[in-house]
């Protein structure tokens, strides 16, 4: 069936690196979401994507939609300690009665 | 304001036993989601009600699984026959209008643990 696949699964890095996570989907999505989950809490929306290579920005975040709707990454520049958590894509699948499909996450662990 | 909220936030019981976990949503919010978490994964769609009808319900694993929301506002997920493949952490989301375009506001969850 459909999936959609995060990679990397872990990123450890110093604070102040960059990050990146991206998001695969086996099929075309009519739209993507990101989420954070902090350690012990909730998944908390952070974006929506729908546009064919729409990029938006949210302070150090960047948030990137691919050409065929099939992939999507978001990027933190400077990360800062504030950022650790596990950040989901949600992909809604084309013509599947829009039934929204997360990733299994990449968990960001900042070291100071 | 009022976020969406879930209780119990833990909830210990035998296998083979019946459960009930309670969503309450956003005031307004017509669209209320259920997810299932295990750990280090992401969430796992179960069911989507747009009011009171379940508009998606093909996230449920198994008849054992059952939801309603009667008058389209708190929402009842009832899971039969608990099994230990049951545990873990079980969350409702809610969002406004009528489709997956619109953000999803998660609740705390529900810790489901079955010995």
């Amino acid at each position: 069936g459909q999936q959609v696949m995060q990679i990397p699964q872990y990123q450890h890095v110093q604070e102040g690196e960059d990050f990146t996570t991206y998001c695969n989907s086996s099929t075309t999505l009519s739209n993507i979401q990101w989420y954070k989950q902090r350690p012990g809490g909730h998944p908390v929306f952070l974006i929506q994507l729908v546009k064919s290579g729409e990029v938006k920005k949210q302070k150090r975040l960047t948030f990137q939609f691919g050409e065929a709707k099939k992939n999507s990454s978001l990027h933190i520049t400077a990360t800062q300690t504030t950022d650790v958590g596990t950040y989901f894509c949600a992909g809604v699948q084309w013509n599947r009665d829009d039934k929204i499909i997360f990733g299994k996450g990449t968990r960001l662990h900042i070291l100071p | 304001g009022a976020g969406v909220s879930q209780t119990p936030s833990n909830k210990v019981t035998e296998k083979g036993k019946y459960v009930e976990l309670r969503c309450d949503p956003i005031s307004g919010h017509t669209a209320l989601y259920w997810y299932r978490q295990s750990l280090g994964q992401g969430p796992e769609f179960l069911i989507y009600f747009q009011g009171t009808g379940a508009a998606d319900d093909s996230g449920l694993p198994n008849d054992r699984f059952f939801a309603v929301r009667p008058e389209g506002s708190v929402s009842t997920l009832k899971i039969q026959r608990t099994e230990r493949g049951d545990s873990a952490v079980y969350l409702c989301a809610s969002s406004p209008g009528l489709n997956n375009y619109n953000e999803q506001f998660f609740g705390p969850g529900t810790r489901l643990t079955v010995l």
